[in-house]
């Protein structure tokens, strides 16, 4: 049973052109990640809700946004993609926060093409 | 800056030999650590943890990791590796306890020659 769900699995825009990519679960889990991924590197944490807390990385640039409508749903805007913005982008929840909590289940990841 | 190394981009391997990837980490407090695998078209998902206690944490499929402390490492073993186990593996850490921002290394591609 898929437990962390991303839409769509592969997603091409344009240059620009803003793009919203989508995950949910089915964990009732507090917390949500959003990664970006490129190709041959490791997977950087752009930000993540803590239930309606939003949590950004300090180096996570102003054209990456987040939403969290709800507890099951979570939303990657990104608001004038670059050709730099080009990666796999993983979404992630875990239980709660802290030690012995923090073990995260992640999405198949979407692949973001951007032309 | 906390940053986690993982030696090996790729390692190539025949069936039934030893394994053993290399992970360190740079951080000199509590940690926690991880190591998740991505087979090929699939998605990350964890391999075993260690948070406290035993040092030798035993995972799914075979895989064992030992964390030593002094040596800021927590490599990955199996004594005997499957063709099934192709895929590519990461080291993480989790190096604040209050949060949950897990440092991730940039993985190791391990192929498995049948």
């Amino acid at each position: 049973d898929a437990m962390v769900i991303q839409n769509p699995r592969y997603q091409v825009t344009q240059f620009g052109k803003p793009v919203t990519l989508s995950c949910s679960q089915t964990l009732n889990h507090n917390v949500m990640y959003w990664y970006q991924q490129k190709s041959s590197q490791a997977p950087k944490l752009l930000f993540h809700y803590y239930d309606k807390d939003f949590n950004n990385e300090a180096d996570t640039p102003d054209n990456f946004q987040s939403r969290r409508p709800n507890t099951s749903f979570c939303f990657l805007d990104i608001r004038s993609p670059g050709l730099g913005d080009a990666a796999m982008y993983l979404c992630a929840t875990s239980r709660d926060l802290g030690q012995g909590a923090d073990t995260q289940y992640f999405g198949p990841g979407t692949r973001l093409t951007v032309l | 800056a906390q940053s986690v190394s993982q030696h090996n981009h790729h390692v190539i391997l025949s069936e039934a030999a030893s394994l053993e990837l290399g992970c360190n980490y740079s951080y000199g407090g509590t940690v926690n650590l991880f190591w998740y695998v991505q087979y090929p078209g699939q998605h990350l998902q964890l391999l075993l943890k260690y948070f406290s206690g035993d040092p030798l944490v035993k995972g799914i499929k075979g895989f064992e990791a030992e964390f030593i402390k002094s040596k800021f490492s927590f490599n990955l073993r199996k004594p005997s590796v499957q063709w099934s186990d192709t895929a590519e593996y990461f080291c993480a850490v989790n190096a604040d306890s209050s949060a949950s921002k897990i440092i991730f290394g940039s993985g190791t591609r391990l192929s498995i020659r049948p």
